[in-house]
């Protein structure tokens, strides 16, 4: 079974801090996504990535950035956490190319709470 | 801006019941549609999901209805159970890929004993 891991289930920060979200997944999968779910609002994409070191900005980018510097890990970065960024954060995988790229796997996510 | 809109929010079911969510899009390049369900503490999963050259798929008590030309696709769940209860999703991606999913509001089901 694919495995997605995210470092933190639940989070606590100040406003202003600088917020490492980390994810990890076990089955060699290509792409990686960073997603943020609130009430109402669905599933938002913030970034994903195709490749290591690669990236590329989703529809809600802004306050936010990624890294990845192994194929397994994707991290999410908030530059300086703001109390609008409370969230749950869902860090998701797939294959590339095809028709095998079209499931994505979560991990369990992360709720952030920004003070 | 929204371009996938699920409707209704939440809806409660009692056992045996159909089960009915409702999803409109709005980008005619859209050519995958999903739906992921989510149960509480967990991330989606894929549930079941369409392409636009067939009109229904069904697998097991879950089916989905595609119309086209309405830009409308529907999750029907037949014979609901409490173990069914949990947030449905739905999707809609370009290009024949997952990759990048436009997902709809969420729909929280709950399914009475």
């Amino acid at each position: 079974d694919v495995k997605v891991t995210q470092s933190s289930r639940y989070l606590v920060k100040r406003t202003g801090e600088k917020v490492f979200l980390e994810c990890v997944q076990d089955m060699d999968h290509e792409n990686m996504f960073w997603y943020r779910q609130d009430p109402g609002l669905g599933l938002r994409l913030i970034y994903f990535s195709y490749d290591v070191k690669m990236k590329e900005k989703g529809d809600i980018p802004e306050g936010y950035s990624v890294s990845r510097e192994k194929k397994e890990r994707f991290s999410l970065i908030l530059e300086s956490a703001s109390t609008n960024q409370t969230s749950m954060y869902l860090c998701a995988s797939s294959l590339a190319g095809g028709r095998a790229n079209e499931k994505l796997f979560f991990g369990s996510g992360t709720q952030l709470s920004v003070l | 801006q929204q371009q996938v809109k699920q409707s209704p929010q939440s809806l409660i079911v009692q056992k045996g019941g159909i089960s009915i969510i409702n999803c409109a899009y709005e980008n005619t390049a859209f050519d995958y549609f999903p739906w992921y369900q989510q149960f509480p503490g967990k991330g989606p999963a894929l549930l079941i999901a369409i392409r636009p050259d067939v009109s229904e798929k069904k697998e097991g008590r879950f089916t989905i209805s595609f119309n086209k030309s309405a830009k409308q696709f529907s999750l029907h769940i037949m014979d609901s159970q409490p173990g069914d209860s949990a947030t449905y999703f739905c999707a809609a991606s370009i290009g024949g890929s997952g990759s990048r999913l436009t997902f709809g509001e969420g729909t929280q089901l709950t399914v009475n004993p």
